[in-house]
């Protein structure tokens, strides 16, 4: 079945920075790669996805980027802010299933 | 819309008691899934309901056993709890070949 592996698991920032998380994962015939975001006491909400057919996507402050042929995608923060700070989950699934496979998490920090 | 709901938010019992976490969706979607969260091992899939009246195992069933009650409801139940199930446990849905999912706010659920 699907791995993903995620990187790093423990990330501090100071406010204003970029942060980067970043994701591999095992199976080749994933098409579809979702972030979500864990506020504490809370569940994971979506935040942002791509599809393995487009290579970068952008959001606002959050931006996605995808490289299929070393399996790889990683989530850019850019001007972190306090309300950023929550753990960050990756996740990988392919049609046909749709059921996601999660990485470990990133818990980021933002110090104001 | 309350999205999913879950009850109870917080839970203790003891070694060998039984009980039944409870989970509810009014976004009319047809799967919904069982999933828990431990420090450091991310979210692995329980159960899923990829549709009423159908059931599958996830990565880690054993200890469990769920009911898809009718479409909006998705129940999970440890028959006789053991320290190892002390974890949180989150409850999602999302419409069919759809991959987004919606999470409830979580079960924190103590075995002593």
């Amino acid at each position: 079945g699907e791995n993903v592996e995620q990187h790093p698991s423990t990330l501090s920032v100071q406010e204003g920075d970029s942060a980067v998380i970043k994701c591999t994962y095992s199976d080749s015939a994933s098409n579809y790669f979702p972030w979500y975001k864990q506020e504490l006491g809370k569940g994971p909400q979506l935040i942002i996805d791509i599809r393995s057919n487009v290579g970068e996507k952008k959001d606002q402050r959050i931006a996605v980027t995808l490289n299929k042929t070393a399996k790889h995608f990683s989530l850019h923060i850019t001007e972190t802010q306090p309300e950023d700070s929550a753990v960050y989950f990756c996740a990988a699934s392919k049609g046909g299933s749709y059921i996601p496979t999660f990485g470990r998490g990133t818990s980021l920090i933002v110090h104001p | 819309n309350a999205g999913v709901t879950q009850t109870p938010k917080f839970q203790v019992l003891k070694t060998g008691q039984s009980m039944t976490l409870q989970c509810a969706q009014d976004m009319n979607h047809n799967s919904m899934y069982w999933y828990r969260q431990d420090p450091g091992m991310g979210l692995r899939l329980i159960y899923y309901s990829a549709s009423e009246g159908t059931t599958d195992k996830g990565e880690v069933p054993n200890g469990y056993n769920v009911s898809r009650l009718n479409k909006r409801e998705f129940s999970l139940r440890l028959e006789s709890a053991a320290p190892s199930q002390t974890s949180v446990y989150f409850c999602a849905s999302s419409l069919s070949g759809e991959e987004k999912l919606f999470f409830g706010s979580g079960t924190q659920l103590s075995v002593l």
